[in-house]
């Protein structure tokens, strides 16, 4: 099956930095989402970005389909930026809208 | 406000003891599915449901069952709880499948 990794693993930031995330996936997909965990465990969407650039304040991302990888761009990060980031994509050949999640991205932004 | 809702969040019981976590969408939402989340293994998915009536196996569907009666309510059922089945549980919709996905503030289940 398709196979969904995402880099940096881990990831300290000092407020006010900037960062990129990077999510690769084996096969071709169908979607593409963005989500942050936060350290509450709340599982709050980003974008949801099969191709293409959106941005939404400091967060933006970029899908790049044809390539197989997506970015995720955080400005000026702030302590509410730290938890866990995901990427989870739908995998185009199978039959069924099935999800997959990539092992994320810890990152913790340090005053 | 629109919103996921999950119960219980926390559930600690015996193994066998037969459970069921409810999820409840108020956004008039097509698809809903549910995830479990494990150290190490991430999240993955147990069933997903497209539709009324329509359900469909996710990556780790042994030892759940799930119902779709109506369009806001997916429960998850373990008939018999096993303490590998601890984990914390989320349940998510989007208006179709291939869409944003919301979830719920999820359960943390103890299998004793």
């Amino acid at each position: 099956g398709i196979q969904v990794e995402q880099s940096p693993p881990d990831l300290i930031l000092q407020e006010g930095a900037n960062s990129t995330l990077r999510c690769n996936f084996s096969d071709s997909v169908n979607n593409l989402q963005w989500f942050h965990q936060n350290p509450w465990g709340q599982l709050i969407n980003l974008f949801y970005i099969p191709s293409g650039t959106k941005q939404n304040g400091r967060l933006s991302a970029t899908t790049v389909a044809t390539e197989r990888y997506s970015l995720l761009y955080i400005s000026s990060s702030q302590t509410t930026d730290s938890g866990v980031y995901f990427c989870a994509v739908e995998p185009r050949k199978t039959s069924y809208d099935k999800v997959i999640f990539g092992p994320g991205t810890s990152l913790s932004v340090i005053p | 406000e629109a919103q996921v809702t999950q119960n219980p969040r926390y559930l600690i019981t015996v193994t066998g003891k037969k459970l069921t976590v409810t999820c409840s969408q108020n956004m008039n939402h097509e698809y809903m599915s549910w995830y479990r989340q494990d150290p190490g293994l991430g999240l993955r998915q147990i069933y997903y449901s497209m539709n009324v009536e329509v359900t469909d196996k996710g990556d780790v569907p042994e030892g759940y069952k799930v119902s779709r009666k109506e369009k806001r309510n997916f429960p998850l059922i373990l008939e018999s709880p096993s303490p590998n089945q601890t984990s914390l549980y989320f349940c998510a919709s989007s208006l179709w499948a291939r869409e944003t996905q919301y979830f719920g503030p999820g359960t943390r289940l103890l299998v004793l």
